[in-house]
């Protein structure tokens, strides 16, 4: 069975620095990360994902991830955040051979002006 | 193209009552997943439809139950609500093979609310 920790549960940052969010995962196999992201009231938005391949993975809205096989990590960066980006991050892992994803408690990222 | 679509937005119930969630899927895709979401929590595995069939389920009791229809849309039944039923419930769709099964398009979800 998998396992996600994201290590900070409140990250306060001020508007055009840069921001990055801690995820850990534990599993006995290979597996999927992914990222998410959710606004107040709505469903989850998928940010970017790491199947195979290259470790830095980019995705939308300036956002991107690098996967660490030896500390089975997969942090989230951006290196200039806007007020828009206020939200709830989720990270989350899949075994490659299961059907569900795996969520962490999630980081609630706060931009201020 | 609609994305995955979720009816009611909210509900209200009481303790002992049935709820039924409605879910249709993103366009093209076959599969259907749920997620349980608890206030300040990640969201939780309940279980996933594909071919009309329950293909794998998450630690949630027989209370909860679904069904996957021809047209490959998909409700979440739960008998006998609890308080701590009360989350926001996630549909989200994908391919039902490879890499794609994987959810990656989610609904906004339905409010349940038990009194």
């Amino acid at each position: 069975a998998q396992s996600v920790t994201q290590l900070d549960s409140q990250v306060p940052v001020f508007e055009e620095a840069p921001v990055e969010l801690r995820c850990n995962y534990s599993s006995s196999v290979s597996v999927y990360l992914f990222w998410y992201v959710q606004y107040p009231n709505q469903g989850l938005q998928l940010l970017l994902k790491y199947l195979s391949g290259s470790t830095l993975v980019k995705g939308i809205n300036g956002f991107e991830a690098e996967f660490n096989k030896s500390q089975t990590s997969f942090h989230l960066r951006k290196p200039s955040v806007h007020i828009s980006d206020t939200a709830e991050y989720f990270c989350a892992v899949s075994d490659l051979n299961d059907y569900k994803l795996s969520f962490g408690a999630g980081t609630t990222v706060t931009v201020r002006a | 193209d609609a994305g995955v679509t979720q009816s009611p937005t909210h509900l209200i119930k009481t303790r002992g009552q049935q709820v039924t969630l409605r879910c249709s899927p993103k366009s093209g895709h076959d599969t259907v997943s749920w997620y349980q979401q608890a206030l300040g929590q990640g969201p939780q595995f309940i279980f996933q439809y594909y071919e009309e069939e329950e293909r794998q389920r998450g630690n949630f009791p027989d209370r909860f139950s679904g069904h996957q229809f021809p047209n490959y849309s998909s409700e979440l039944n739960v008998n006998a609500l609890l308080l701590g039923d009360s989350a926001l419930y996630l549909c989200a769709s994908s391919l039902g093979q490879g890499e794609h099964n994987v959810p990656q398009h989610f609904g906004d979800g339905t409010r349940l609310s038990i009194l």
